[in-house]
């Protein structure tokens, strides 16, 4: 049971304009949610965090938002460059010691 | 600062061997986590350490074991390898529990079983 989903494999966006992630939690226990970025060849690094008492969180050019009624999350990268061309993870997490991972979207931005 | 470290970084197996892959972290970080990640898939909990002589099973323990005798090090055995453990392994180490701080993660050990 994948408790946390990346329904799009994949996104392809321009140079400047907006890139949106999804995803999407079934458990309602998760309190905590990260996204990490991940280049070929390279580990995971961290890039944004948001706990379940905010609905917003923004670094930057990064920002995530997260509706609870809804269990989905999303993250905004405003403007989109080709240097953020990665793998994307959503990650999530309870009140224990585990992340629960995503399958991951790969971004494409083009110039 | 080296951060993690893992080796080696890429290694064949051939069916019915044994191999550990080596983890060592420079942060003092008391948590320490062993993923791996298959093609097209998201990165999926081994074991995990919450600190020195203390370890515990993640989704997909089977086929593997931990230790962690030092802060430092928390080498993950391979016993047994079957093609099913074809897969790309990251350690990964946080200062506190992972969901609530950003993780830290090697580059990654690339292993084949054939």
């Amino acid at each position: 049971d994948q408790q946390v989903k990346q329904n799009s494999p994949s996104l392809s966006v321009q140079e400047g304009r907006i890139s949106i992630l999804n995803c999407d939690y079934t458990n309602s226990m998760f309190d905590y949610f990260l996204w990490y970025k991940k280049y070929p060849a390279e580990g995971p690094t961290f890039l944004i965090s948001i706990s379940s008492i905010k609905d917003k969180n923004e670094d930057g050019r990064f920002t995530v938002f997260l509706n609870k009624s809804a269990k989905h999350l999303s993250l905004h990268i405003v403007p989109s460059q080709p240097g953020d061309s990665a793998v994307y993870f959503c990650a999530a997490s309870g009140n224990t010691d585990k992340l629960i991972f995503g399958t991951g979207t790969r971004l494409q931005v083009f110039p | 600062n080296a951060g993690v470290t893992q080796t080696p970084k890429f290694r064949i197996l051939k069916i019915g061997q044994s191999m550990t892959l080596q983890c060592t972290q420079d942060m003092n970080h008391n948590y320490m986590y062993w993923y791996r990640q298959d093609p097209g898939m998201g990165l999926k909990l081994i074991y995990y350490s919450v600190g020195a002589g203390i370890t515990d099973k993640g989704e997909v323990p089977n086929g593997y074991n931990v230790s962690r005798s030092t802060t430092e090090d928390f080498p993950l055995r391979l016993e047994l390898a079957a093609p099913s453990q074809t897969s790309v392994y990251f350690c990964a180490s946080s200062y506190s529990r992972q969901g609530q701080t950003e993780a830290f993660f090697g580059q990654g050990t690339r292993l084949t079983v054939v």
